[in-house]
């Protein structure tokens, strides 16, 4: 079966780019079916969808977050990437990657990965 | 941008009692092209990642016990779990995907 990991540094300087990447195992992320996608959560509040990206690279973005967010493929890494610039605290969170079909549901998720903003 | 409210935000819930929680839509969620309804449920567990429970308002995802029940339409929709256990412990949240995807807040279910 499918399993994501999430990747990237722990601690990250305010102004500063935050760069995660999502490794896929036991599948693939030039798979047409799936789009691959990036979820947060601030701690001790809710989810928040950030962006998606298809296996040729085509993504798509939360609008509250798209000036400052990239999502990129790469398959032949067979992982996909996230980019959030100019960082400021209210970006700490528990950063998630997930899979899901066109307007589908997140069928799997990684574990997860704790990246905090400070100085 | 469509928003999500959930109700109640915290929940606590005798062991065997039912339970439900409220998911209200600032648009309705039904794609009138393809007559499907796009809201769903996910379960985040202590410590674990989000899991999903129900799909598109009432169907429930493979190993969901049958104690977990959706229902609703257009900006209304309602999770019911008919008895609970205390492995139900964790923060419900409703998601819609008509347009992109947004959460709802979350629902924390305790046990009393």
């Amino acid at each position: 079966q499918v399993q994501l990991q999430e990747s990237g540094p722990r601690l990250v300087k305010p102004s500063e780019t935050l760069p995660l990447t999502c490794t896929v195992s036991g599948g693939s992320v030039g798979n047409t079916m799936y789009h691959w996608a990036w979820i947060r959560q601030p701690p001790g509040k809710g989810l928040e969808w950030i962006g998606s990206v298809t296996y040729t690279g085509n993504s798509y973005y939360n609008p509250s977050l798209k000036s400052r967010v990239t999502i990129s493929v790469d398959t032949s890494q067979n992982h996909f990437s996230l980019k959030l610039t100019s960082v400021t605290a209210a970006d700490t969170a528990l950063y998630y990657c997930a899979r899901h079909v066109t307007q589908g549901v997140f069928g799997w998720w990684g574990p997860g990965t704790r990246v905090t903003v400070s100085s | 941008d469509i928003v999500l409210t959930q109700t109640p935000l915290s929940l606590p819930v005798t062991p065997g009692e039912p339970a439900s929680i409220s998911c209200r839509s600032s648009q309705s969620l039904l794609n009138s092209d393809d007559g499907i309804t796009y809201l769903d449920w996910y379960l985040q567990k202590p410590g674990q990642s989000p899991r999903l429970l129900i799909y598109t308002v009432s169907f429930r995802a493979g190993g969901v016990p049958d104690r977990f029940s959706g229902s609703g339409s257009g900006t209304d929709f309602t999770l019911r779990i008919s008895r609970v256990e205390a492995e139900d412990v964790g923060i419900y949240y409703c998601v819609q995907r008509i347009a992109t995807y947004t959460f709802g807040q979350g629902t924390k279910l305790e046990i009393k």
